[in-house]
């Protein structure tokens, strides 16, 4: 199972909209909508930032969103902010013998 | 609060052994799954396994099949993975995080760095 497709890196200046892609297959994002994306500060552990494809958990900010269009997934961040500055991981579901599949990450940097 | 706690991370030689435990605290543990996750030094997240709430249901990566062994203790509130044959490119930071549905793994414990050199 390969990893799913990022871009290397994001930036945005404070208060713009980004949005990060993660392409997959029809064996693991078209597939399912159980699609996440997590947050990771340099030396920290993973955040939870989306689950099911767009369910925010609770705490983390509404600028914060997730959508799905075929076999990509994506992660929109408004109103950037220093803060946000992290590396960003889509995962998905897959059906295959590894049943989850993460994606190659997205380094987002806050101009 | 709902926290992970990972330890038994080290360096051993290529072919050795080493077994990480997860100490759970703040909820039920043994009402969810859980899993471990790896992260090599400067690259990215890596599934490893899984294990259903009441170890009826194990799940490994390919590329740790026959090596590694998940198990759980409930009573105890702790996750283990039992790493075998350890290999050079074995070497990452492992997290154990809790798997509330299918596509949520919240929270993550910091991780124990596993260093694989002879």
């Amino acid at each position: 199972q390969s990893a799913l497709t990022q871009p290397a890196s994001v930036s945005g200046s404070p208060g713009q909209s980004i949005t990060i892609s993660c392409t997959g297959t029809s064996s693991d994002i078209g597939g399912y909508n159980y699609v996440s994306w997590y947050q990771q500060h340099p030396g920290k552990a993973p955040k939870l930032m989306i689950y099911d494809v767009s369910n925010r958990p609770s705490g983390v900010s509404n600028r914060f969103s997730g959508s799905k269009s075929g076999n990509t997934a994506s992660l929109t961040i408004s109103g950037l902010q220093a803060e946000d500055e992290a590396d960003y991981y889509c995962s998905s579901y897959a059906t295959s013998t590894t049943p989850y599949v993460f994606g190659t990450g997205t380094k987002v940097t806050v101009l | 609060e709902v926290q992970l706690v990972e330890s038994g991370g080290g360096l051993v030689q290529p072919g050795g052994s080493l077994r990480l435990s997860c100490a759970a605290s703040g909820f039920t543990f043994s009402y969810y799954s859980m899993i471990w996750v790896r992260q090599a030094p400067g690259k990215g997240l890596e599934w490893v396994s899984y294990i259903s709430s009441s170890a009826s249901t194990i799940q490994y990566a390919d590329s740790v099949k026959g090596r590694f062994s998940i198990s759980r203790d409930n009573a105890k509130n702790s996750l283990y993975l039992q790493i075998n044959s350890l290999r050079a490119e074995d070497t990452a930071v492992y997290y154990c995080a809790r798997q509330s549905t299918m596509a949520q793994f919240d929270p993550w414990g910091q991780g124990t760095l596993v260093t694989v050199s002879s």
